[in-house]
């Protein structure tokens, strides 16, 4: 079965600092991987994913994440942060077999200091 | 507009009394899921739906049935419900391709006392 990490539980920047958040994960075939972004009190929201093609995606509000496969990796990436990023940030994987559930990390943390 | 809607939003009841959450999308996907989202453990999969009449256990199922009679609804029932039961419920829809991301509704806060 798959499983996601998320190393970094919650990050703190300042405004106009770049962000990167961690995200491996474990499955040995064809992954399709995803990052959804909850800010509070709202539901989940796609901010960009990766099935196959250009490992390097982009996505919503100036996001974007790499794939490396060689480090089951999926790293997401914004040069420059707002205050009103400030959310909760889940990489997510799911596989092209049988349930297609989404399998989530335990989620990061983003609060960003005007 | 294309959603997925969840009732209630908002529900506090008390250990055993049996509750429903309702469930519906308008983008006639056929899989639907239940999540349930928790400090520290990210959202886990409680039961999933690959089309009507086709339901099956995720990670978490103990607690929780679920029905698919038609397409569009997937509600989640908790025939006797408990205190760790208390959770924030994500009800999600997919279409057919296996790429496309899955839709989440608003979430609904339980808590059991």
């Amino acid at each position: 079965a798959q499983s996601v990490s998320q190393h970094n539980h919650h990050v703190i920047l300042s405004e106009a600092a770049s962000l990167e958040l961690g995200c491996n994960y474990s499955y040995g075939g064809t992954v399709n991987l995803f990052w959804y972004v909850q800010y509070p009190g709202q539901h989940l929201q796609l901010l960009l994913k990766y099935f196959s093609g250009d490992p390097l995606v982009k996505g919503i509000k100036g996001f974007e994440a790499e794939f490396i496969k060689s480090k089951f990796s999926f790293n997401l990436r914004k040069p420059s942060v707002q205050w009103s990023d400030t959310a909760e940030y889940f990489c997510a994987v799911t596989t092209n077999f049988g349930n297609e559930k989404l399998t989530f990390g335990t989620g990061t943390r983003l609060t960003i200091i005007p | 507009e294309a959603q997925v809607t969840q009732n209630p939003r908002y529900l506090i009841t008390v250990t055993g009394k049996k509750l429903t959450v309702t469930c519906s999308q308008n983008m006639n996907h056929e899989y639907m899921s239940w999540y349930r989202q928790d400090p520290g453990l990210g959202l886990r999969q409680i039961y999933y739906s690959m089309n009507v009449e086709v339901t099956d256990k995720g990670d978490v199922p103990e607690g929780y049935k679920v029905s698919r009679k038609e397409k569009r609804n997937f509600p989640l029932i908790l025939e006797s419900p408990s205190p760790n039961q208390t959770s924030l419920y994500f009800c999600a829809s997919r279409g057919p391709d296996r790429v496309r991301e899955q839709y989440f509704g608003p979430g609904t806060r339980l808590t059991v006392t």
